[in-house]
């Protein structure tokens, strides 16, 4: 079945550092979903990728989604604490109902 | 946004029992839910698919007969966790999409403890 791999596991940063997460897939994606869960909560949308390529932003925030479908990855510029939580990209299978969920990425900001 | 709500947040049960927790939509209408289990620092795990009016679909690896799964209406899915045990223990959280191939709105999330 399908597997998304994200890498990092985990990554520490200091305040105002960069920071990105990157999302492997060994088959081609419909499409390409990331959340947020911060710690003790529930996975927050963020953005949805459709087309080959695509490059979408949301302030500090640039989501990518690469040539062939297989990857994605998510660049946070100059980290802030409020960006700590867990990053999961996840994609539609099954008729386009069904959510498989990366890995995810810990992300743990230093002030 | 769209609104999901879980109940309860969270469970302690004696091993042994059955505890039934609550996902509803409260400003749409999902013919679909999702049913998830995340152990601590780990991924959500799909554990089945949720569908109003018909069976719902189980995960490979995921027991029927353990996890009953019943969507009475449009905006409610419940699962059972039936004679449940020690390594039940875990977050369950439901999300459902607006539309097929759309966002997840997920739930608080029900953490269950079972002693």
């Amino acid at each position: 079945g399908q597997q998304v791999m994200q890498i990092p596991q985990y990554q520490h940063v200091q305040e105002g550092e960069d920071f990105t997460t990157y999302c492997n897939s060994s088959t081609t994606l419909s499409n390409i979903q990331w959340y947020k869960q911060r710690p003790g909560g529930h996975p927050v949308f963020l953005i949805q990728l459709v087309k080959s390529g695509e490059v979408k932003k949301q302030k500090r925030l640039t989501f990518q989604f690469g040539e062939a479908k297989k990857n994605s990855s998510l660049h946070i510029t100059a980290t802030q604490t409020t960006d700590v939580g867990t990053y999961f990209c996840a994609s539609n299978s099954g008729g386009y109902q069904k959510v498989t969920f990366g890995t995810g990425t810990k992300l743990q900001v230093i002030p | 946004g769209a609104v999901v709500s879980q109940h309860p947040s969270w469970v302690i049960c004696k091993s042994g029992t059955s505890v039934k927790i609550e996902c509803r939509s409260l400003d749409f209408q999902a013919t679909t839910m999702f049913w998830y289990r995340q152990f601590p620092k780990q991924s959500l795990m799909l554990m089945a698919t949720s569908n109003e009016g018909s069976k719902a679909t189980y995960e490979q690896g995921v027991e029927k007969d353990k996890f009953l799964i019943n969507h009475a209406s449009l905006t409610l899915s419940t699962l059972t966790v039936t004679s449940a045990h020690p390594e039940d223990s875990s977050f369950y959280i439901c999300s459902a999409p607006r539309w097929s191939g759309g966002e997840q709105y997920f739930g608080p999330g029900t953490r269950l403890t079972v002693t």
